[in-house]
């Protein structure tokens, strides 16, 4: 079965300092990668994705991800973070194989005032 | 907009219980699944369908059965709840393809056994 790791499971940051959240996969084909943002009471909602072209994708809110096939990963990026960005994030892959989606654990974002 | 809804947002039930859970989406999408939601366990996928009278399991179906009759209306059916099944339960949708494509999510069902 296809895996997805999300290493931290708990960041706290302060306003205005810069975020990275890492993701990695493990399937080896084509895949088609994402990152969900679930804000606190809230569903889960697309922040962005990749599916082909231009490994760096831009999403909502400022966020960015790249993709780096060599390293099976996805980070999430954002140069400078909110209190609104207080949520938990998933990053999910899904292949063309097949429909299912693998989501990571999770990383809860603190973002302090 | 993609709509998704759940048929409750909060459930309690009674260990032995037979509980359902309803799914609607409006958008015409031919895949729907079911995930629970666990803290440090991110996204488990219960099962899933493809099109209407079509399932298949995803990686933790065990004490779980789905129905989907009708294309819009996905059904996850807890055959006999246990406390373990405690947990929240996410609704998704998606537009049909080879995994293409992105997955819009329901609000939740948050079901409690007791």
């Amino acid at each position: 079965a296809q895996s997805v790791s999300q290493h931290n499971h708990h960041v706290i940051l302060s306003e205005a300092a810069s975020l990275e959240l890492g993701c990695n996969y493990s399937y080896g084909g084509t895949v088609n990668l994402f990152w969900y943002v679930q804000y606190p009471g809230q569903h889960l909602q697309l922040l962005l994705k990749y599916f082909s072209g231009d490994p760096l994708v831009k999403g909502i809110k400022g966020f960015e991800a790249e993709f780096i096939k060599s390293k099976f990963s996805f980070n999430l990026r954002k140069p400078s973070v909110q209190w609104s960005d207080t949520a938990e994030y998933f990053c999910a892959v899904t292949t063309y194989s097949f429909n299912k989606f693998y989501f990571g654990s999770g990383t809860k974002l603190n973002v302090k005032p | 907009d993609v709509k998704v809804t759940q048929s409750s947002r909060y459930l309690v039930k009674r260990t032995g219980e037979k509980v359902f859970l309803e799914c609607v989406q409006d958008m015409d999408h031919e895949n729907m699944f079911w995930y629970r939601q666990d803290p440090g366990l991110g996204l488990r996928l219960i099962y899933f369908s493809y099109d209407v009278k079509m399932k298949e399991k995803g990686d933790i179906p065990e004490g779980y059965s789905v129905s989907r009759e009708k294309k819009e209306r996905f059904s996850l059916i807890l055959e006999s709840a246990s406390t373990n099944q405690t947990s929240m339960y996410l609704c998704a949708s998606t537009t049909g393809g080879t995994g293409s494509y992105e997955q819009y999510f329901g609000p939740g069902t948050r079901l409690t056994v007791t």
